[in-house]
């Protein structure tokens, strides 16, 4: 079946533009995780949307960074006012269910790169 | 917080032989999961092995395996008869209840024909 799938690939803007991110996960899955991955360091977690539940957003690094998921499928994360240090990878995740028990099926990323 | 340490920020090995990976966590929990995460030029993260802290026995998977000592807080990922196509960042990561998954910095492993 098809995995987790991100677009765009990579997005290229210049500081101060605002850009949208998108992530769709695995059909039927419903929690869903959204990561950043800056140069030569491990995943930073960001937001994690779990069915109905309110999103954890404790990992959101500024009121700039927020995002949506929409009929509990795609979700948009987006970043406002993008600065320099923006630029990274952001990877997706889904798993079936909540739980650190569960596998969480990632996608290829977005790598932003903010001029 | 619980935190992930990866102390070899590059490895490299020779194909067909074995290479161990280190990592060590800092947690109070007692029932948590350790996970081994690839992630090639793709950029796709791929679970390699995950190990459930309450099972004393070691994960297998193939060529992969985990030497994990609770007490010492080590999980450590053996790779065995090493191969071209296991060149890639390796992630550690930590997990427990609800909570997202912590990841260490990763380990660059090259694999020499």
């Amino acid at each position: 079946g098809a995995g987790v799938s991100q677009s765009p690939s990579n997005k290229v803007t210049e500081k101060g533009k605002d850009v949208e991110l998108r992530c769709d996960p695995i059909s039927g899955h419903t929690a869903l995780y959204w990561y950043r991955q800056s140069l030569g360091q491990g995943l930073e977690f960001l937001i994690y949307f779990q069915g109905n539940s309110a999103p954890d957003k404790s990992g959101l690094p500024s009121d700039r960074f927020s995002a949506e998921r929409t009929g509990g499928s795609v979700s948009t994360l987006t970043i406002q006012r993008t600065q320099q240090e923006d630029s990274a990878v952001y990877l997706c995740a889904s798993s079936p269910r909540e739980g650190v028990q569960e596998t969480q099926y990632f996608g290829p990323g977005t790598r932003l790169l903010v001029l | 917080a619980q935190t992930v340490t990866q102390s070899q920020p590059e490895m490299s090995v020779q194909e067909a032989e074995t290479v161990t990976l280190s990592c060590t966590y800092d947690t109070s929990e007692s029932d948590y999961y350790l996970f081994w995460y690839k992630q090639p030029p793709s950029r796709q993260m791929i679970l390699v092995i995950r190990q459930e802290a309450y099972k004393q026995q070691n994960a297998t998977e193939n060529r992969f395996s985990v030497n994990f000592q609770k007490a010492a807080k080590s999980f450590s990922l053996k790779i065995s008869d090493s191969q071209l196509g296991d060149a890639a960042m390796y992630f550690c990561a930590y997990g427990e209840g609800n909570t997202p998954l912590v990841f260490g910095k990763g380990t660059r492993l090259s694999v020499i024909a």
